[in-house]
């Protein structure tokens, strides 16, 4: 089942805040977020697990409501580098589930 | 940490050729390994899953086919290409537990 992401596309002026919401249907165990430059790879910018988390990198961190299977990525006094496509990817608690991504949501930084 | 090497980078194609993408792992052991397409500007597909050597599980019925001959080397194959197959493929690989999922570069396919 794939999560849902909101909004789908966000457009800052840098220096302002962000927040990207990750909702799944199902229960999970973990929250993967990656950010996708143009015609790049993603790129890991953190995991949050079941037991309800949250976790910080640079001016970035996320929560995980696991109760609400939901999870949030906020960005703070956004730099022009934060531009990119944030996905989210979820894994449920069975033994073979795997992780399945969001549609991800476009960001744009204007200077 | 591990490292994800994919070719060729860029692909064109013609409708009805086939198609084989491989996707090679170095710095870790029996990885499980992915593959995702991504259409122009859409989200990440996950279209086959391995955790281990001939070990495929398939994400989305469609005219790809995956092989994994070694435990680092992961194969996305086709016999005959449609137009709908063109998008940008990634192989990913993560390690056993939770762990991050770590990308190649990606082959964008036009498939014409």
């Amino acid at each position: 089942q794939q999560p849902v992401q909101s909004p789908q596309a966000v457009i800052l002026r840098e220096g302002e805040d962000a927040v990207i919401n990750c909702s799944s249907s199902k229960a999970l165990y973990s929250v993967h977020w990656y950010r996708q430059k143009h015609g790049e790879a993603p790129v890991f910018l953190m995991i949050l697990l079941k037991g309800g988390e949250q976790k910080g990198h640079e001016k970035i961190s996320a929560s995980f409501n696991e109760k609400k299977q939901q999870s949030s990525l906020y960005l703070t006094a956004s730099q022009l580098s934060y531009s990119g496509t944030y996905f989210c990817g979820t894994e449920g608690l069975g033994r073979d589930d795997k992780i399945i991504f969001g549609k991800g949501t476009r960001l744009h930084i204007l200077p | 940490s591990q490292t994800i090497h994919q070719w060729p980078a860029t692909l064109v194609q013609p409708v009805g050729s086939p198609l084989s993408l491989e996707c090679t792992v170095e710095g870790t052991s029996n990885p499980n390994l992915y593959w995702y397409r991504q259409a122009a500007g859409r989200g990440l597909q996950l279209l086959f899953y391995s955790v281990g050597i001939g070990q495929i599980s398939s994400e989305v019925p469609q005219n790809l086919s995956a092989s994994r001959p070694q435990d680092r080397q992961f194969i996305l194959s086709s016999k005959k290409l449609l137009l709908s197959d063109s998008g940008f493929y990634l192989c990913a690989s993560s390690t056993i537990g939770v762990s991050p999922l770590h990308f190649g570069n990606g082959t964008r396919l036009t498939v014409t």
